[in-house]
């Protein structure tokens, strides 16, 4: 099946550092999505990315559609302590008509020292 | 307030019995997945549901069943025969449409099955 290959696994920065992470795939997909999970809770949708190319942000996180529809990535700018968790890229493909599949990263641990 | 609820948070299940975990969505989406997830792995899909009383299987259905008899639920059913049930499960929801921009899935809490 497809896969999303996920970097890094983990991550232990500093406050105050920025971090990069990525998602890159041998499949084109339609949307690229980040969520963030907190332990024992269920993930949260961070950004949403629709076009190639297409760069957006949401406060301190930038994320980017990769141009040949392959790939993503996530930045976060001057982390804090509660950006702790796993952050996981999903790519979205049309599977026939309205249905779509969800494919999910295995996820990056993020670990932020105060 | 909309949202997704999965109920309980933690269940404990003896081996050999089958269990039903909870999940309600009152953002009026159409469909309904459920996950499965185990540390230091991705999601992996057990079953989804585009519209009422259809649902197809996901990737590891094995051991599973689901039943959609109204719009707002989707209950999973874990059974003896699922071989290594301890996991957090997670529901998901959608709505459903030819843009892949109106398919984003928004998460439930989860639940922790144990079985002893």
């Amino acid at each position: 099946g497809q896969q999303l290959n996920q970097s890094p696994q983990s991550m232990f920065i500093q406050e105050g550092e920025d971090v990069s992470m990525n998602c890159t795939s041998s499949s084109i997909f339609n949307t690229w999505l980040w969520y963030k999970q907190d332990p024992g809770e269920g993930p949260v949708l961070l950004i949403a990315l629709y076009k190639a190319g297409e760069l957006t942000s949401n406060g301190r996180l930038t994320a980017q559609f990769g141009i040949t529809r392959k790939d993503s990535f996530l930045n976060i700018s001057a982390s804090i302590p509660s950006d702790v968790g796993i952050y996981f890229c999903a790519g979205l493909k049309n599977s026939g008509g309205s249905n779509y599949k969800l494919t999910f990263g295995k996820g990056t641990l993020l670990t932020v020292n105060p | 307030d909309g949202g997704i609820t999965q109920s309980p948070k933690y269940l404990f299940r003896k081996e050999g019995q089958n269990v039903t975990l909870s999940c309600e969505q009152n953002l009026n989406h159409d469909a309904m997945y459920w996950y499965r997830q185990d540390p230091g792995q991705g999601l992996r899909l057990i079953y989804y549901s585009q519209i009422v009383n259809d649902f197809q299987k996901g990737d590891i259905a094995e051991g599973y069943s689901v039943s959609r008899e109204k719009k707002e639920s989707f209950p999973l059913t874990v059974t003896s025969a699922q071989k290594n049930p301890t996991a957090f499960y997670l529901c998901a929801s959608s709505w459903t449409s030819g843009r892949s921009s109106y398919n984003e899935q928004f998460f439930g809490p989860g639940t922790r099955l144990t079985v002893l």
